[in-house]
């Protein structure tokens, strides 16, 4: 079974620092996925990575894989008030068919001024 | 473009009634749409893959009597909440999956369907 863990799970941190959040999957992946979630809403697509290496960047984010040791990183620069959200990440296991993505359990993040 | 609706956005109603939430994809053709459960500070739980014109696949301990799903067309899936109780009461989200999947695979959520069960 696979299984997606987030770290951490609740994250406070300042304007203007830089943080990154880990996401660690079990089974061989053939995408890895980043998602916002505001209070309320439902879920926004940030990133989708699909290959060992692959690195992605919007704004203040930046999204990477590392196939080999089954770990994406968030990394977020000089972190803004906009920016306080939880953030998934999913994985869709290799050769599965019907995109059945498993979630990690999310990362709270709180931006303070 | 891939837009995914979900009516009705906010819906509440009382214990022992039925519930119905239409999921909607505006701009493409899903043969493949997924509805997810959330309750408060937790993740997304499947409870079930829909596939257009044949049963949905229910993931275990999800109740399929009780969580009807019906894939009637290519861009409309409907989740029916039968005799709702208070513990019904959660965040229901649907996804759509383009036709083939496209490079990424990628699902497209709706706004989600915010339930509560008084």
């Amino acid at each position: 079974e696979l299984k997606v863990e987030q770290n951490p799970l609740f994250l406070s941190m300042q304007e203007g620092k830089n943080y990154t959040i880990y996401c660690n999957y079990s089974t061989t992946s053939d995408r890895l996925y980043w998602y916002r979630q505001d209070p309320g809403k439902s879920l926004e697509s940030l990133f989708v990575l699909l290959s060992n290496g692959a690195v992605k960047q919007e704004g203040r984010l930046m999204a990477s894989l590392d196939t080999k040791a089954r770990l994406s990183t968030l990394h977020i620069t000089a972190a803004v008030h906009d920016l306080s959200a939880t953030y998934f990440c999913a994985s869709l296991p290799r050769g599965t068919s019907g995109s059945r993505l498993t979630f990690g359990e999310g990362t709270q993040l709180t931006v303070n001024p | 473009g891939a837009v995914v609706s979900q009516h009705p956005s906010r819906v509440i109603c009382k214990s022992g009634t039925s519930v119905k939430i239409e999921c909607r994809s505006l701009d493409f053709q899903a043969t493949t749409m997924f509805w997810y459960r959330q309750f408060p500070k937790q993740s997304l739980m499947l409870m079930a893959t829909s596939n257009e014109g044949s049963k949905a696949t229910y993931e275990q301990g999800v109740e399929k009597d009780k969580f009807l799903i019906n894939h009637a067309s290519l861009t409309l899936s409907t989740l029916t909440v039968t005799s709702a109780h208070p513990e019904d009461s959660s965040f229901y989200i649907c996804s759509a999956r383009t036709l083939g999947g496209g490079a990424y695979n990628e699902q497209f959520f709706g706004p989600g369907t915010r339930l509560t069960v008084l």
